[in-house]
């Protein structure tokens, strides 16, 4: 199976710890997204990559949250200061080259709980 | 922004019944998906929708893209236990605006 993976599953960290996730796509896929889904919600979405450019970013990022995709493969996404706020389901999914209007494959998640 | 509205919130039903689920939404979208999430995992894509009025099955799920692309609505026929889990709408606005927005979700409970 060679779907979107993730690493870690879990996470706790204490507030003010900085966290980085790690997330690989769908080999083939040029197209990567970060979403962030609390209790009860449906997932919001944080920014998108297309190959190692990063073209769209969510108010919900801010000036804590940084992610890179630098060389179009995995990405990663970093919290600085983690505030209790902070803690949720960290999604990463990914899509396929060509038109804009293709599915997103998610992966199983990073789940972060900020003490 | 865009909102999307998905009822019921939660279905308690009998193994065997049918399930209804829908959309509203307060914009237009150019792609409706249909995705179920179990408890700790990442959303499963099910159906996506790319036309207005589109139906398209996957074995005993149907879903539609309505008309007005501003709602969507899935069905689940002859309801089993394994399809217990939240299902989310999620609507993509096309062009360069490559974003989903989700529903809240329906949360389904199946009694055997």
């Amino acid at each position: 199976d060679t779907g979107v993976s993730q690493d870690p599953r879990h996470k706790i960290t204490k507030r003010g710890q900085n966290v980085t996730f790690r997330c690989d796509p769908i080999s083939e896929h040029n197209r990567l997204y970060w979403y962030r889904q609390t209790l009860g919600q449906g997932p919001e979405f944080l920014t998108y990559f297309q190959n190692e450019a990063q073209l769209e970013k969510s108010r919900l990022l801010s000036d804590r949250f940084s992610a890179e995709r630098p060389k179009g493969s995995f990405s990663t996404l970093e919290i600085q200061r983690t505030e209790q706020g902070d803690s949720a389901m960290y999604l990463c999914a990914s899509g396929a080259a060509g038109g804009p209007l293709g599915p997103q494959y998610f992966g199983p998640g990073t789940r972060l709980t900020v003490l | 922004g865009q909102q999307l509205n998905q009822s019921p919130q939660s279905m308690f039903i009998q193994e065997g019944e049918d399930v209804s689920m829908n959309c509203t939404s307060s914009s237009i979208f150019n792609t409706w998906l249909w995705y179920k999430q179990d408890p700790g995992e990442g959303p499963v894509l099910l159906i996506a929708l790319y036309k207005a009025g589109e139906l398209t099955s996957n074995g005993r799920l149907t879903a539609q893209f309505g008309i007005t692309r501003k709602d969507s609505f899935l069905n689940i026929s002859a309801s089993i236990p394994s399809d217990v889990g939240i299902y989310f709408c999620a609507g993509q606005g096309g062009g360069s605006n490559y974003k989903l927005t989700f529903g809240k979700g329906t949360l389904l409970t199946v009694n055997p």
